[in-house]
This record gives C-alpha cells, structure tokens and sequence, in this order.
C-alpha cells in the first residue's frame, strides 16, 4: 500500500514569497491532516479535513495560510506571505478512522 | 540497564540493553494514546497505541505503559537496536475527537 505522498520535499523561500505544498493521502483515508513541525518540537496541528470539508482550522493562521481539498483526495496548503516564522516542516497525514494517523514525509520549508 | 524516570528530552542507551521512554499528559479526558517515531528527513511512524481501559499493551519489542492515576505513559523498547536512534513521541485525544496533540519527544540515541 503506497503511504502518504508530498511534494516538493524541499522548499526556500524568502520571506514575503507565496509557497505551496501537495499531500495525495493513502487511498481510501477521509480525513486529511497538516500539521508544522517548529524544530525541536511535536507536530502542531493546522487544519484537519474529512473528506472534503474542514472540521477543524482553529490553528490554522487564517491571515496567511489556507488549504483546500476539493475533490475529497488531494489537498494543497499555501502560505501567502511567508515570514520567517513560517520556518519549519509541513507534514501531511491520512486517517481511514479515528487516532491512527499516517504521515508522508513532510516539505521542509525554508523562509530567507 | 534501564533509564527511568521524569521526561527527559534524550535518552542514550547501550546497544542491547531496554530503553524506557516517559510521558506526561495533562488532558484527563484523554483515552487514546499513541506512540510515533520519528527518524531524521522522515515523518513520524505509528509504533504501538493503547486505549484507557488498558494498562498495558505489547508489540514486536515494545511496551506501552498507561497509568491513568498520574498520567503517565511509557514506551520500553526491548533490546534497543542502532536502528531505533530517534524521536519518539507520545500522542494523544478523545475518543469523540480525532485530534492528536503531540508532546515534546525524546531524541534516542543508540551507543554501539
């Protein structure tokens, strides 16, 4: 069964610069998640989706970032403008159900 | 031997010998918990779960630990190996909530 697939898996940028990033999820799952990885820190959740609406975008900063899953698979995530803050590791996860998450391998984000 | 004790941000251990990762939780409500690790360049890898109403729950060379009273969860890793230097993180939600909030992790660091 092929994982949770992200791309691109590297990204600079300088800051003020608009960035976006891919998750194609494990086939089947209906909830997608992005989480940011600060360095040294556990993943933080920024919005969650069940199929193709958000169920939770609480921590999601609405000012700059935004995500979409139209056709209940796929999901991007953009940052329009980046700050430096914005440093760290975008990771993307799938559930078929409740608790078990499974994650691609993150976009680490670089934010000059 | 064994590390026991408070969290502890690393932990290096022996090649061979048990290895025990502690977390702390503060949500009483919580009754799911997962453990997830973490290697470099890499996403986080479900290890082992465990529900409330256990307290104790084994896999191929883990243990998870569930003590409700002082919220306290533990991961022992059997014979660690150089392989499994890495972040381990602790996670956990509410069965009506497929939210996960992550603790801080502990960086493993396998001696040969």
């Amino acid at each position: 069964e092929a994982g949770v697939a992200q791309s691109p898996r590297y990204k600079i940028i300088e800051k003020r610069q608009s960035v976006a990033f891919w998750c194609n999820p494990i086939s089947g799952h209906a909830t997608l998640y992005w989480y940011q990885q600060i360095l040294g820190q556990g993943p933080k959740l920024l919005i969650q989706f069940q199929n193709n609406g958000v169920v939770d975008d609480s921590q999601l900063p609405k000012d700059r970032f935004s995500a979409e899953r139209l056709k209940g698979v796929d999901s991007t995530l953009k940052i329009q403008p980046a700050k430096l803050e914005d440093s760290a590791v975008y990771l993307c996860a799938s559930s078929p159900a409740k608790n078990i998450q499974y994650f691609g391998a993150g976009t680490r984000l670089s934010v000059l | 031997g064994e590390s026991v004790g408070l969290h502890l941000p690393t932990l290096s251990v022996q090649e061979g010998d048990n290895s025990i990762i502690n977390c702390a939780y503060s949500n009483s409500a919580s009754d799911y918990f997962i453990w997830y690790k973490q290697e470099s360049g890499k996403g986080p890898q479900f290890i082992i779960d465990i529900r409330s109403n256990m307290d104790k729950r084994q896999g191929q060379r883990v243990t998870v630990l569930l003590n409700k009273t002082v919220k306290h969860l533990s991961l022992q890793i059997a014979a660690t190996q150089p392989g499994d230097s890495a972040v381990y993180f602790c996670a956990e939600n509410e069965s009506n909530d497929y939210k996960l909030s992550f603790g801080a992790g502990t960086t493993v660091t396998v001696r040969a």
